[in-house]
């Protein structure tokens, strides 16, 4: 098992779909991260948990809904999305958040196209 | 603010040429420096890092020096390899502070035979 895996790897969905994304990391990491990469623009941090529970939000709109129901799984449910919304979503985790030189450890995306 | 600025690319450079991506950054204290590569249909992954000035970071053959004076943490490669064909992502981060991740817009390199 690689350290931080997402499923699934691509995803197409319409406006009105609800879908969900998953991430697992076997690293016994306490922190897991959601990334939106949009072409030419920096990764955008979306959310952060630390021992499960959300320690910053970046203002990101009620559409995207994170869930961390223990230290190894992070989901993002995706509700009445936007054309917008389209990019590639990176999970990534660390141990211990705020701590020093804990470098972020990533997964390989879900591609989300949102037609 | 903080941030982090990356030379504009694409790169394109033949086998066993001579690289260097260049990042500047702009930062209020003492953050530590990163750089990630991300390989076609992955995730980024951590290639180098260094914490406190003039520390140089090093992996498969690319060197990175913090530079208080120029802010700046350039990645460099004396020969790249078609293998190195990626996009570079330089990053800074405040340990201590929270999740303070800065990414650039990432570089894209490719390395032709």
């Amino acid at each position: 098992e690689t350290g931080v895996t997402q499923t699934p790897r691509h995803l197409v969905m319409g406006m009105t779909n609800k879908k969900s994304l998953k991430c697992e990391q076997h690293l016994g990491h306490n922190a897991m991260y959601w990334y939106k990469q949009s072409a030419k623009k920096p990764l955008e941090l979306m959310f952060v948990y630390s021992l499960e529970e959300r320690v910053e939000n970046n203002s990101v709109p009620s559409r995207f809904s994170p869930e961390c129901p223990n230290s190894s799984h992070l989901f993002l449910h995706l509700h009445t999305l936007q054309p917008e919304d389209s990019a590639l979503y990176l999970c990534a985790s660390s141990q211990g958040w705020g701590e020093n030189n804990s470098p972020l450890h990533f997964g390989n995306g879900t591609r989300l196209t949102v037609t | 603010g903080d941030s982090v600025t990356q030379m504009e690319g694409p790169v394109t450079l033949s086998e066993e040429a001579f690289l260097t991506i260049n990042c500047t950054y702009t930062a209020t204290g003492y953050p530590s420096l990163f750089w990630y590569v991300q390989y076609p249909g992955e995730g980024l992954q951590l290639l180098l890092k260094a914490t406190k000035a003039d520390d140089k970071g090093s992996n498969k053959g690319f060197e990175a020096t913090y530079r208080k004076e120029t802010t700046s943490f350039h990645l460099e490669k004396g020969s790249v390899q078609v293998s190195d064909s990626a996009v570079y992502f330089c990053a800074l981060y405040y340990p201590n502070t929270g999740n303070q991740f800065y990414f650039g817009t990432g570089t894209s390199l490719t390395v032709i035979p």
